[in-house]
């Protein structure tokens, strides 16, 4: 069965203070793993898609890279104005673009 | 348009009643999505459209759950004789074809009481 696992549910961070969020997962064929930022009683927000092994992807203070079993998106020198829930989501070789999510990490940073 | 547009934000519904939920994908966008994410759940998929066709309503949790996708354009989602564990928000996505990146809605928050 294919499945997504997020680490840690909920993470506090000084601003400046750099850390990784972590993606697990299990899938029949891997065609991406996408990132997405979600705020309270928002929809989420599309950030990265990475499609194979050794991929990465940057954008301002966020990295995301991938192996055969995992992903991490890396924040680096984080503001406060980042804290959100993040969210990780597979799709499946052959599948109809279907997503399957993680259960997600909350991300506060604190000034 | 330039997002994903649903409608309503917010829907609060008698037990028993049906509700409709409605999505305006990007234009252009052939594919289509209905997720559902429940308080401190992560995003469960309920069907997905390429065109009008639906070829996955796998994620349908019953027959109570219904959706339909006209011009290639908008969808409906449908409940009917909804129940409280029917409380959730919805959220609906798109994207240029199936398997490229799915943009997302704000979501309709349903709240049966």
């Amino acid at each position: 069965e294919d499945q997504v696992t997020q680490s840690p549910e909920a993470l506090r961070l000084q601003e400046g203070e750099s850390s990784s969020l972590n993606c697990s997962y299990t899938v029949s064929g891997l065609r991406g793993l996408f990132w997405y930022r979600q705020d309270p009683g928002k929809g989420p927000e599309f950030l990265f898609t990475l499609y194979s092994a050794g991929e990465e992807k940057e954008k301002e203070r966020l990295k995301a890279t991938l192996t055969k079993k995992e992903s991490f998106l890396h924040i680096t020198a984080p503001k406060p104005e980042d804290s959100a829930t993040y969210l990780c989501a597979v799709q499946a070789a052959g599948n109809t673009g279907k997503l399957i999510f993680g259960q997600g990490t909350t991300l506060q940073v604190k000034p | 348009g330039a997002g994903v547009s649903q409608s309503p934000s917010n829907k609060v519904t008698e037990k028993g009643k049906d509700v409709e939920l409605r999505c305006d994908p990007i234009s252009g966008h052939t594919a289509l999505y209905w997720y559902r994410q429940s308080l401190g759940q992560g995003l469960e998929f309920l069907i997905y459209f390429q065109g009008n066709s639906a070829p996955d309503k796998s994620g349908l949790p019953s027959d109570r759950f219904s959706a339909e996708r006209t011009g290639g354009s908008v969808s409906t989602l449908t409940i009917q004789r909804t129940q409280q564990e029917d409380s959730a928000v919805y959220l609906c996505a798109s994207s240029l074809w199936g398997n490229t990146e799915a943009f997302f809605g704000q979501g309709t928050r349903l709240t049966v009481v």
